[in-house]
């Protein structure tokens, strides 16, 4: 079984601080996803990163994919309230079975 | 632009009740999933298909069934509730295994007394 882990589980900042938010395994992935989600909502996606060592930019996020494709972070600059919501990291084995999910990251950005 | 569409997005079920949750999604992906989410247990997979006709197991399938037999609609079936399925499922398509990008449902929110 493959497993994420997501660190920190719960992060409260004030607004304009930066953050980052880690996705480990010790599983290799084929590609490793980001999703946000809103309460009541179902996730939506933000990036997929495919490539060892890949870096994807999203305005103020910003993505990157280990060396090895076993980890993940995600680097929010200038934080604003809007960044608010549950960040889940999602990795893809090589199979058609559906994507491994960390438990997330409850992440709330103070006005 | 419905997307996925889930039904019905609340429902309070007895111990020992069954249920169909509905899945429709108007993308024609083949691939769909079922997945529950609970607090401090992210999201975890119950079952899944890669096409009309096929389903398979995900990581947590019992107490549960489920059925594909239109392309755009799949199903979750409980035969007999128990208050350990209490949890928000939530249902997701893709366009296949090139493309991993799932797009979810808003969710459906079960209780089991």
């Amino acid at each position: 079984t493959q497993l994420l882990e997501q660190s920190p589980q719960f992060l409260s900042i004030q607004e304009g601080e930066n953050l980052t938010v880690y996705c480990n395994s010790s599983s290799v992935f084929s590609s490793l996803q980001w999703y946000r989600q809103e309460p009541g909502e179902g996730p939506v996606l933000l990036v997929t990163v495919v490539t060892g060592g890949e870096v994807k930019k999203l305005k103020r996020l910003t993505f990157q994919f280990g060396d090895a494709r076993k980890d993940s972070s995600l680097h929010i600059t200038a934080a604003q309230p809007g960044d608010t919501g549950l960040y889940l990291c999602a990795g893809a084995g090589g199979g058609a079975d559906g994507l491994t999910f960390g438990k997330g990251t409850h992440l709330i950005i103070q006005p | 632009n419905a997307g996925v569409t889930q039904t019905p997005k609340f429902r309070v079920l007895k111990t020992g009740q069954s249920m169909t949750l509905l899945c429709a999604q108007d993308m024609n992906h083949e691939y769909m999933y079922w997945y529950r989410q609970d607090p401090g247990m992210g999201l975890r997979l119950i079952h899944y298909s890669v096409g009309e006709g096929t389903t398979a197991k995900g990581e947590v399938p019992d107490g549960y069934n489920v059925s594909r037999l239109k392309k755009q609609n799949f199903l979750l079936g409980l035969e007999s509730a128990a208050p350990s399925q209490t949890s928000v499922y939530f249902c997701a398509s893709s366009r296949g295994t090139y493309s991993r990008e799932l797009f979810f449902g808003e969710g459906s929110r079960l209780t089991v007394l």
